[in-house]
């Protein structure tokens, strides 16, 4: 079956201009991710959702960075007046939920790379 | 809390030889360990995952992996590298017990030389 999408691939954009990045999750996975990358990085955890409800946030550095998934479904990231430090890949993953005690894998998008100039 | 060390950002090895990338966590309650590699344009990949039980894991391509509490460590093996093992290789850690949050290391590239 499908992966996890993401859109767009590349995103370059003025500093000051928001920005909106979709992440499709494969179909019937119940958690979605976000992570930030910086190059020569691991993936920085942002937020995660469990279908639509947004269960931590914690790692949204700051009020520009917002992110829902309003049907339980595709996720939107977005970032309010972008500054050049925002420059980084943006990952989503979906994984199925598993009971209390699971681990439970993550399957990965290809990313969109942002870049603000 | 919890986190990750990769040793070496980059590796060289020859084709033919054995790979070892190494990963030590750090974590205060029992972990889950994981090992993710990422080819070139594309998205992370599970290897491997330890959760409970034994302690060698198994995974794709012939890669394996041992948890060894008295070192906290959880280093990444394979036997014979081959060329399509180059690649950059995350160690990942969350804590045990329902939703945690996964904490990536910073990640090791892997050369593969002819």
């Amino acid at each position: 079956g499908a992966g996890v999408s993401q859109s767009p691939r590349y995103k370059v954009t003025k500093r000051g201009q928001d920005v909106a990045l979709r992440c499709d999750p494969i179909s019937g996975h119940v958690s979605l991710y976000w992570y930030r990358q910086a190059l020569g990085q691991g993936p920085e955890f942002l937020t995660y959702f469990n279908y639509e409800a947004q269960q931590d946030k914690s790692g949204l550095p700051n009020d520009r960075f917002s992110a829902e998934r309003p049907e339980g479904s595709i996720s939107t990231l977005t970032i309010q007046r972008t500054e050049q430090r925002d420059s980084a890949m943006y990952r989503c993953a979906s994984s199925l939920e598993e009971p209390s005690g699971g681990a439970y894998e993550q399957y990965f998008g290809p990313g969109t790379r942002l870049t603000v100039t | 809390a919890q986190s990750v060390t990769q040793l070496g950002s980059h590796v060289s090895v020859s084709e033919g030889a054995l790979v070892l990338l190494r990963c030590n966590y750090s974590s205060s309650v029992p972990p889950y360990l994981f090992w993710y590699v990422q080819y070139p344009n594309q998205g992370l990949q599970l290897l491997l995952k330890y959760t409970t039980g034994a302690t060698l894991v198994k995974g794709i391509n012939g890669f394996e992996a041992e948890f060894k509490k008295s070192e906290t460590s959880f280093h990444l093996t394979k036997p014979s590298a081959h060329m399509s093992d180059a690649a950059e290789y995350f160690c990942a850690v969350s804590l045990s017990g329902g939703y945690q949050k996964v904490t990536f290391g910073t990640g090791t590239k892997l050369q593969v030389i002819p």
